[in-house]
């Protein structure tokens, strides 16, 4: 059964310092993953995709499916990234076309 | 486009009383997903509907849940009986099914009292 685990629930940093948000995979085919963020109380929005291999507002992830990792990065953090992040990994084959499945979040708080 | 729409943002009900929770897909999109968020914990998928048809309940309790995606009409959760338990943020998804585009909707806010 695929399964998505983000182990840190909290993250603090300073502004300006790295962050990175881990999250690990199981999955049996060729993964596809996503980096959701919500902000406070509002709708999930998509943050990045690996397949795109594109940088949002400073952040990436790379997959690495030697240690099925696709933790998320930026090198100077803004308290605007105050947020919480999701690891998702999706569902691509059989009868569950498209479904998603999450991983626990990180809250991720930047202070000042 | 208004993006996808769930109402109502909030929903208080006693125990005992039916919880309806409505989600109305982005133009053009045909499938759509509920999500549940308790508190503390992640996003746990709970059914995956197209028109007039469900395709995946493998996350929905057995008992007192149910949804529906009529030809005509937004996708509705059911919740029966509510309980305690069951005071959650519920979200909403569709997409086309093309490109994995998913688009989520600010949710519904469930409390059980």
């Amino acid at each position: 059964a695929q399964r998505v685990t983000q182990p840190e629930k909290l993250l603090s940093v300073f502004k300006g310092a790295p962050v990175e948000l881990k999250c690990n995979y199981s999955y049996s085919g060729s993964p596809e993953l996503f980096w959701y963020v919500q902000y406070s109380r509002q709708r999930l929005q998509l943050l990045l995709r690996h397949i795109s291999r594109e940088s949002i507002k400073g952040f990436t992830a790379d997959l690495n499916k030697g240690e099925t990792s696709f933790h998320l990065k930026k090198p100077f953090a803004q308290e605007e990234d105050s947020a919480m992040y999701y690891c998702a990994l999706l569902d691509a084959g059989g009868t569950s076309y498209g479904k998603l499945t999450f991983g626990q979040g990180t809250i991720l708080t930047v202070h000042p | 486009n208004a993006g996808v729409m769930q109402n109502p943002r909030h929903l208080v009900r006693r125990r005992g009383q039916e919880a309806r929770l409505r989600c109305s897909p982005m133009k053009g999109h045909s499938h759509v997903y509920w999500y549940r968020q308790l508190p503390e914990e992640g996003l746990k998928f709970m059914v995956y509907l197209q028109k007039e048809n469900i395709i995946d309940e493998s996350g929905m309790p057995k008992e007192r849940f149910s949804a529906e995606f009529p030809k005509e009409g937004p996708s509705i959760l059911r919740i029966q009986q509510v309980v305690r338990g069951d005071s959650a943020a519920y979200f909403c998804a569709s997409s086309s099914g093309q490109n994995y585009g998913y688009t989520f909707g600010s949710g519904t806010r469930l409390t059980v009292v």
